[in-house]
């Protein structure tokens, strides 16, 4: 059964820092990777999509990676601001993963301090 | 147009009551999703539907009776729920289940049962 992790769990920063989100999986054969932002009682907003042949995408502050032979992702947020604040969620998709192919991670909650 | 809509936004209802939510896309996508998502928690999947057909029914009681009259819209029939149901209730849309080009999420609809 594939698993995602998502560490830390919660966290907490000043306004300006770089930080990293991360994320595991237990299974190399993923197809892709998919960052989500969930703002308090909202739904799911993509933020970078990292398909199985790439290694990384930007936008904007943001910048995904993936390792497939370590299992690992990391979000990558440069200057972070106030409105950054929010859980993301990442998602990895698998043949034979879940009946619509995503297996989430419990998220990380962001909170940045102005 | 990149967008799932749903509707209502925030829906408050009695235990005898019978409601629907509804979800709409217009990329073409032909799988659509339900999920439900309690707080801090993920979302967790509940149908899917594949070319109109439902395809997984993740062993969700009765009392949620999903429909997709066409490729773009999808409803969630409501009746005699439990105050326990109250959650954030997504819709999401692929191109197919299992899609390497990512997953599309509505904004939600929040759910209270009284």
């Amino acid at each position: 059964k594939q698993e995602v992790t998502q560490i830390p769990a919660a966290l907490s920063v000043p306004e300006g820092e770089n930080l990293v989100l991360n994320c595991s999986f237990t299974d190399s054969a993923i197809y892709n990777l998919q960052w989500f932002r969930q703002d308090p009682g909202k739904g799911l907003t993509s933020l970078l999509l990292i398909q199985s042949s790439q290694r990384e995408q930007t936008s904007g502050r943001l910048n995904a990676s993936l390792d497939k032979s370590s299992g690992r992702s990391t979000l990558y947020i440069a200057a972070s601001q106030p409105g950054d604040s929010a859980t993301y969620l990442c998602a990895g998709l698998y043949s034979g993963g879940g009946a619509d192919g995503l297996t989430f991670g419990k998220g990380t909650h962001l909170i940045i301090q102005p | 147009d990149t967008e799932v809509t749903q509707t209502p936004k925030h829906l408050v209802m009695g235990m005898t009551n019978k409601k629907s939510l509804k979800c709409e896309q217009h990329m073409g996508h032909r799988a659509m999703y339900w999920y439900k998502q309690k707080a801090k928690k993920p979302p967790e999947l509940m149908f899917v539907y594949s070319y109109e057909k439902l395809s997984i029914n993740e062993s969700v009681p009765s009392r949620f009776s999903p429909e997709c009259p066409n490729s773009s819209l999808l409803n969630l029939h409501l009746h005699a729920l439990q105050p326990e149901d109250s959650a954030l209730y997504l819709c999401a849309s692929s191109q197919v289940v299992g899609s390497y080009y990512g997953y599309t999420f509505g904004s939600g609809t929040r759910l209270t049962v009284v």
